[in-house]
């Protein structure tokens, strides 16, 4: 059971370029979502699905989109990529439940250059 | 329009002694609370939570206060150890599933 898989770990992307962040969960939840950490911002909401074939809109959407085909994978795609997209990107699953307690994978460090 | 707000952007304190984190909420439609720790290079973990029908919730030598009166929660570690060094962040839920919203974070340092 690996839980929440994150790749890559590390990217250095050139402004305008694109790129996939691959998530994927082995522990059957329904619910995904990806969020960004900046300093002194705390965790945002970019994306999220409650199933498969469902997707909305978090706190910071733009520049950002997402597809979920399969319960198990949610990747995160960068259009074209800008400095302003510098940041730690964490993806996180769990039950539909608001009680239900949301995993968390390791973090994809990305840099815009 | 930040809805979860962690004022205190670091706390430093001695081994054993109490650590006292809080975090301020705006919206009342929030009704789950949450308290994630995170380590340098790794997600965040789930701490502890606490329903808005409850006042306090305690795990071991982490207890969490909810005063929804004044729309505060707080985390209270005793004893602090070296070991919890980390960056707590306070998230709220509610109205829709589990999605959540993160306060700021606090970085905890406890000094041996």
């Amino acid at each position: 059971n690996a839980g929440v898989t994150q790749t890559p770990k590390f990217q250095v992307l050139k402004t305008g370029q694109s790129m996939t962040l691959q998530c994927a969960q082995d522990m059957n939840h329904e619910y995904m979502s990806w969020y960004r950490q900046d300093p002194g911002m705390g965790l945002r909401l970019i994306h999220y699905s409650v199933g498969a074939g469902i997707t909305d809109q978090g706190e910071v959407p733009n520049g950002y989109n997402v597809s979920r085909s399969t319960t198990e994978d949610f990747p995160l795609r960068l259009l074209s990529a800008a400095p302003s997209q510098t940041s730690v990107y964490f993806c996180a699953s769990s039950g539909r439940g608001t009680a239900d307690t949301q995993y968390f994978g390791p973090g994809t460090r990305l840099t815009v250059l | 329009d930040q809805q979860v707000k962690q004022n205190s952007p670091s706390l430093s304190v001695q081994e054993g002694r109490i650590s006292i984190l809080n975090c301020d909420y705006t919206n009342s439609m929030f009704d789950y609370f949450l308290w994630y720790k995170k380590y340098p290079a790794e997600g965040p973990t789930f701490l502890i939570s606490i329903s808005s029908i409850k006042d306090k919730n305690e795990d071991g030598r982490f207890t969490v206060f909810l005063n929804k009166s004044a729309k505060h929660l707080s985390l209270h570690i005793v004893p602090s150890q070296p070991g919890d060094s980390a960056v707590y962040f306070c998230a709220a839920s509610g109205g829709y599933g589990s999605r959540l919203t993160f306060g700021e974070g606090t970085q905890l340092t406890v000094n041996p």
